[in-house]
């Protein structure tokens, strides 16, 4: 079966510090990979997605860039972090079939809860 | 782009009752899907439903795609079932974004 990684769970961080968030993903190939944050508890904004290894398509614009140096992973990165980089981040994946109307259920990992101080 | 909102955001019920939340979207859509987030955080697949009707225990979906909304109802409930719902919409397929997009949410409380 499928499943996803991501790690840290917490990470608190300093201001101008680096960020490297990981999400891995176990048991299929070629999904599209996705990071969400969630502010105040409600909310998720979609960051980044990607459909294959060196692909990347940002939502918005933001202190932040994504990776994909694997087919099964995908990593969010900071070279400085801001305060308002605080958040839960998420990672997920989705799974295409090759059918324009394939299923293309979403699953989610644990996701980090970054606190920037 | 898409807009996708939720109602009520708010909603406090007592265990044993039953509550419906609703989910609109403003544009065609391929996929939807309700999750439930925990306080933990953790986000649980509750429906994969782009059109028509499932059930799964207490918990049953309805989307109706052609008037772009969708239904949850949650019957005889639980304080476990506390914390966040959202539906969230993926584009149809010709728009070719491969995007799922999230609704504002609804924050449920369960007393018993």
């Amino acid at each position: 079966s499928q499943t996803i990684h991501q790690w840290p769970a917490t990470l608190v961080q300093p201001v101008g510090s680096p960020l490297s968030l990981e999400c891995t993903v176990e048991g299929t190939s070629n999904p599209n990979l996705y990071w969400y944050r969630q502010a105040a508890g409600r909310g998720l904004q979609l960051l980044f997605y990607s459909v294959g290894i060196g692909q990347i398509s940002s939502e918005v614009p933001q202190n932040l860039s994504a990776s994909r140096p694997q087919d099964r992973q995908f990593i969010l990165s900071s070279k400085k972090l801001l305060l308002s980089d605080s958040g839960f981040y998420l990672c997920a994946w989705t799974t295409r079939w090759g059918s324009m109307q394939a299923d293309t259920e979403a699953f989610f990992g644990q996701g980090t809860r970054l606190t920037v101080v | 782009g898409i807009q996708v909102e939720q109602s009520p955001p708010d909603l406090i019920l007592q265990e044993g009752a039953n509550s419906t939340l609703r989910c609109n979207f403003s544009d065609s859509v391929n996929n939807l899907q309700w999750f439930h987030q925990n306080p933990w955080g953790q986000l649980i697949n509750l429906f994969y439903i782009p059109s028509g009707t499932k059930q799964n225990g207490r918990l049953s979906a309805t989307t109706v795609a052609t008037e772009r909304y969708s239904l949850l109802y949650i019957s005889s409930s639980q304080t476990t079932d506390s914390g966040v719902y959202f539906c969230a919409v993926e584009l149809f397929r010709s728009y070719n974004t491969d995007k799922l997009i999230f609704g504002t949410g609804t924050r449920l409380q369960v007393f018993p």
